[in-house]
């Protein structure tokens, strides 16, 4: 049963338009949500977060969106470039409710395209 | 020296081997991951170090055996793995547990 659910495998968008990508959870008991990036052979790289008393966070061309009634949440990248290319995982924790020893519970992830 | 390396970076191993896979956080944080990525599956949790004392998880085979000596090093050990234990193998740390965690590079094990 997987608790963090990222529906797209991936997605294409053209250079310089927005790219949004989406990511649902099931636990409400999650209180931090991280998007990561991750490009071939390497490690997951940290983009940004939000907790759950916060529905926007925002930093450079990165915006991540949080509806907790809905539970979900997106990442808008604004405006993409070609080096935005990368698999973006979206990650949830129960951070503030002291089970962070649980670690991050991961989507499958989202294989973002920007075309030129 | 960047924040989290994992060494080595490929490893080819048989079923019979003991090996071990090394990881170092250079960020003085206190909570340190292993985390397992097999194809088409997300990253699956195996074991949780917080000051050095392991978070328990019983669903990890005992084939898998976590070490961290200290706040800045953990291994995993590795005896007599199937072939369906390949996979891309990350570390992670955080400054506390539940933290931002850092991601080191991971080790590619193909277990012949």
């Amino acid at each position: 049963d997987q608790q963090v659910k990222q529906n797209s495998p991936s997605l294409s968008v053209q250079e310089g338009r927005i790219s949004i990508l989406n990511c649902d959870y099931t636990n409400s008991m999650f209180d931090y949500f991280l998007w990561y990036k991750k490009y071939p052979a390497e490690g997951p790289t940290f983009l940004i977060s939000i907790s759950s008393i916060k529905d926007k966070n925002e930093d450079g061309r990165f915006t991540v969106f949080l509806n907790k009634s809905a539970k979900h949440l997106s990442l808008h990248i604004v405006p993409s470039q070609p080096g935005d290319s990368a698999v973006y995982f979206c990650a949830a924790s129960l951070m503030y409710s002291g089970g962070g020893a649980d670690g991050l519970t991961f989507g499958k992830g989202t294989h973002l395209i920007i075309q030129p | 020296e960047t924040g989290v390396t994992q060494t080595p970076r490929h490893l080819v191993m048989g079923m019979t081997n003991k090996k071990s896979l090394k990881c170092e956080q250079h960020l003085g944080h206190n909570a340190m991951y292993w985390y397992k990525q097999s194809a088409k599956k997300p990253l699956e949790l195996m074991f949780v170090y917080s000051l050095e004392e392991r978070v328990e998880n019983n669903s990890v085979p005992s084939r898998f055996s976590p070490e961290c000596p200290n706040s800045s090093h953990l291994f995993l050990h590795l005896h007599t793995l199937q072939p369906e234990d390949s996979a891309l193998y990350l570390c992670a740390s955080s400054s506390n547990a539940g933290d931002t965690q850092y991601f080191g590079p991971g080790t590619r094990l193909t277990v012949l």
